[in-house]
């Protein structure tokens, strides 16, 4: 089983400055994905970045990065120059080990506001 | 073509209505999946299809009956819903997650990918 907890349910940034949202989880597998996954009001979920647990180099894709502590169970989206755009709900998700596909365990999210 | 497409994208259905949900993807995907979404919470898994096979049932009452016609098809037929069920649903697929080589197993990338959902509301 693995679960996923996100501590902060609301953030706000000012346009153009950073942001970290915190994710921690916890599992019994060996092998698995952790997610960023962003949800705005136009409700589609959309995959922001992907880290691979055996992989100690943390993920980057374009403004946005993680702080993968593996040790630690902790999992942190940082976004520099924040948009407007990114003005969303934030999901962290984990993956597993299983035949069946792609079950994501979701945490609660964090609601990120950017301000102009 | 990275999209996953649901329709309809609204729905107002009464408690004695039938009415299906559906979902189509055409990027060879041979795991799809439901997931419920109640407002300000995270997706709640419902249903999984690996290889148009329904591997798992997270519980959910009968009343909510999935299909999977082919491996680019998924449908959701509602019947007999309450009140409470009125949510967010979501549709997504991905690559089937894992594989086993010579008698290891691996772990594949399985990006899921979401469709915009379909907005029910049952009165």
């Amino acid at each position: 089983a693995q679960t996923v907890t996100q501590s902060q349910p609301e953030m706000s940034v000012q346009e153009a400055e950073t942001v970290t949202l915190s994710c921690t989880y916890d599992t019994s597998e060996n092998n698995y994905y952790l997610f960023w996954y962003k949800q705005p009001p136009s409700r589609q979920m959309i995959l922001v970045i992907r880290q691979e647990a055996y992989k100690q180099q943390n993920a980057t894709e374009n403004r946005f990065s993680v702080n993968f502590q593996k040790a630690a169970k902790s999992f942190s989206l940082k976004i520099s120059d924040s948009q407007l755009g990114d003005t969303a709900m934030y999901f962290c998700a984990s993956s597993g080990e299983n035949n069946a596909g792609n079950m994501l365990t979701f945490g609660g999210g964090t609601r990120l506001m950017v301000k102009p | 073509d990275t999209e996953v497409t649901q329709t309809p994208k609204h729905l107002v259905m009464g408690m004695t209505n039938k009415k299906s949900l559906k979902c189509e993807q055409h990027m060879g995907h041979r795991a799809m999946y439901w997931y419920k979404q109640k407002a300000k919470k995270p997706p709640e898994l419902m249903f999984v299809y690996s290889y148009e096979k329904l591997s798992i049932n997270e519980s959910v009452p009968s009343r909510f009956s999935p299909e999977c016609p082919n491996s680019s098809l998924l449908n959701l037929h509602l019947h007999a819903l309450q009140p409470e069920d009125s949510a967010l649903y979501l549709c997504a697929s991905s690559q089937v997650g894992a594989f086993m080589v010579f008698g290891t197993k691996g772990l594949m990338n399985t990006e899921a990918f979401f469709g915009q959902g379909t907005r029910l509301t049952v009165v």
